[in-house]
């Protein structure tokens, strides 16, 4: 069964520390991405990364960063956490296929973050 | 820009009703576009696509979609409600000249299912 796995289910963080979300997939995509999640404002983009070392901002990159070293990792990283950055956190996967592509996403079961 | 469009961010049915939520996008060239459906405690998944091979598109656990180009519209459909189908649903499009792979996502329409 295919896989999408995100570290942690919940994480209560304090204002100011450095926070990292890990996500893994286990199907060789090319594609990985960071979304938030929040109630009213559906999906919105964070990064996203089209290959190894590769990255793309996405529609709210600001107060994030992301990395990956090796193609099943996507880490996004929240260098000085902030209340605003409470908010559940999903990470999606799929092969590039062609551009526009109707290749479905994958998406791991999402980490709730809570900064306090 | 392209945007995706969910008329009614709550939705209510009786089980056994007619299940509708609607979506609409933006575009001048119909896009790639996609339902997924987010359970409780839970990431999403895939409903059903539209891929410009039929314009009426079947997806799992009854649902389907249809595209019509005259009303950028591709509402999601179910004839008879059941009680498993309360979730959250969320429309998507390929974001087509945009950045390689991005997805826009409407804001989501949440399904409550009554006994």
């Amino acid at each position: 069964d295919v896989k999408v796995t995100q570290s942690s289910r919940y994480l209560v963080k304090r204002t100011g520390e450095k926070v990292f979300l890990e996500c893994v997939q286990d199907m060789d995509h090319e594609n990985m991405f960071w979304y938030r999640q929040d109630p009213g404002l559906g999906l919105r983009l964070i990064y996203f990364s089209y290959d190894v070392k590769m990255k793309e901002k996405g529609d709210i990159p600001e107060g994030y960063s992301v990395s990956r070293e090796k193609k099943e990792r996507f880490s996004l990283i929240l260098e000085s956490a902030s209340t605003n950055q409470t908010s559940m956190y999903l990470c999606a996967s799929r092969h590039s296929g062609t551009t526009p592509t109707n290749e479905k996403l994958f998406f791991g079961s999402g980490t709730q973050l809570s900064v306090l | 820009a392209q945007s995706v469009t969910q008329l009614g961010s709550h939705v209510s049915v009786s089980e056994g009703a007619l299940v509708l939520l609607r979506c609409n996008y933006s575009s001048s060239v119909p896009p790639y576009l996609f339902w997924y459906v987010q359970y409780p405690n839970q990431g999403l998944q895939l409903l059903l696509k539209y891929t410009s091979a039929a314009t009426l598109v079947k997806g799992i656990n009854g649902f389907e979609a249809e595209f019509k180009k005259s009303e950028t519209s591709f509402h999601l459909t179910k004839p008879s409600a059941h009680m498993s189908d309360a979730a959250e649903y969320f429309c998507a499009a390929e974001n087509y000249g945009g950045s390689q792979g991005n997805l826009i996502f409407g804001k989501g329409t949440k399904l409550s299912v009554k006994p």
